[in-house]
């Protein structure tokens, strides 16, 4: 079953405001990647974060990898009409078992 | 670099009858995979390959073969189609030293 939840499933913002998307995982993750898929598009990779604690920056993209390697946010900073699209996450388990676990994704839309 | 192809891009099968999906890449990876993407679902394995010559199952695999003769190709069958295969399937690949997935524009079925 879905081992890495992804919240909220759905976020409406007025263009200008933030918006933040969480992962979080029951189980040790050696990464975690983000990707983003515009309406009727595939999904693109945005970044991996390999590192405990590990923060990234993209422009008005923040992601971080929590401590524990369980958790992981994507944070936009003043929202634009063309952040629009769902936003995944998908983690690769640690240990031996090392499938990767995706994220049912949050959609994001923008008023301009 | 064409990246990850795929034809067709839409389908429309009766209940019933079989087809191929085809999926190309040109970047030389040996992993590729098929996903399966339904509303409120995220993206779902259906089966993978790690080189030429191996194939193996993911989380979705009923109803569905591939085979993988070479580097560039992965296609996927449906042997007897069924509504429930109505879906947006993306086919995606990548290197053995990155997890960085890329995926193809993708294929939107409709089984009637």
């Amino acid at each position: 079953g879905q081992q890495v939840m992804q919240i909220p499933q759905y976020q409406h913002v007025q263009e200008g405001e933030d918006f933040t998307t969480y992962c979080n995982s029951s189980t040790t993750l050696s990464n975690i990647q983000w990707y983003k898929q515009r309406p009727g598009g595939h999904p693109v990779f945005l970044i991996q974060l390999v590192k405990s604690g590990e923060v990234k920056k993209q422009k008005r993209l923040t992601f971080q990898f929590g401590e524990a390697k369980k958790n992981s946010s994507l944070h936009i900073t003043a929202t634009q009409t063309t952040d629009v699209g769902t936003y995944f996450c998908a983690g690769r388990r640690a240990g031996n078992n090392r499938k990767l676990i995706w994220g049912l994704g949050t959609s994001l839309a923008v008023n301009p | 670099n064409a990246g990850v192809t795929q034809t067709p891009k839409f389908q429309v099968l009766k209940t019933g009858q079989s087809m191929t999906l085809q999926c190309a890449q040109d970047m030389n990876h040996e992993y590729m995979s098929w996903y399966r993407q339904d509303p409120g679902m995220g993206l779902r394995l259906i089966h993978y390959s790690v080189g030429a010559g191996i194939t193996d199952q993911g989380e979705v695999p009923n109803g569905y073969n591939v085979s993988r003769s070479t580097t560039e190709d992965f296609p996927l069958r449906l042997l007897s189609a069924a509504p429930s295969q109505t879906s947006v399937y993306f086919c995606a690949s990548r290197g053995w030293t990155t997890d960085t997935q890329y995926f193809g524009p993708g294929t939107r079925l409709t089984v009637l």
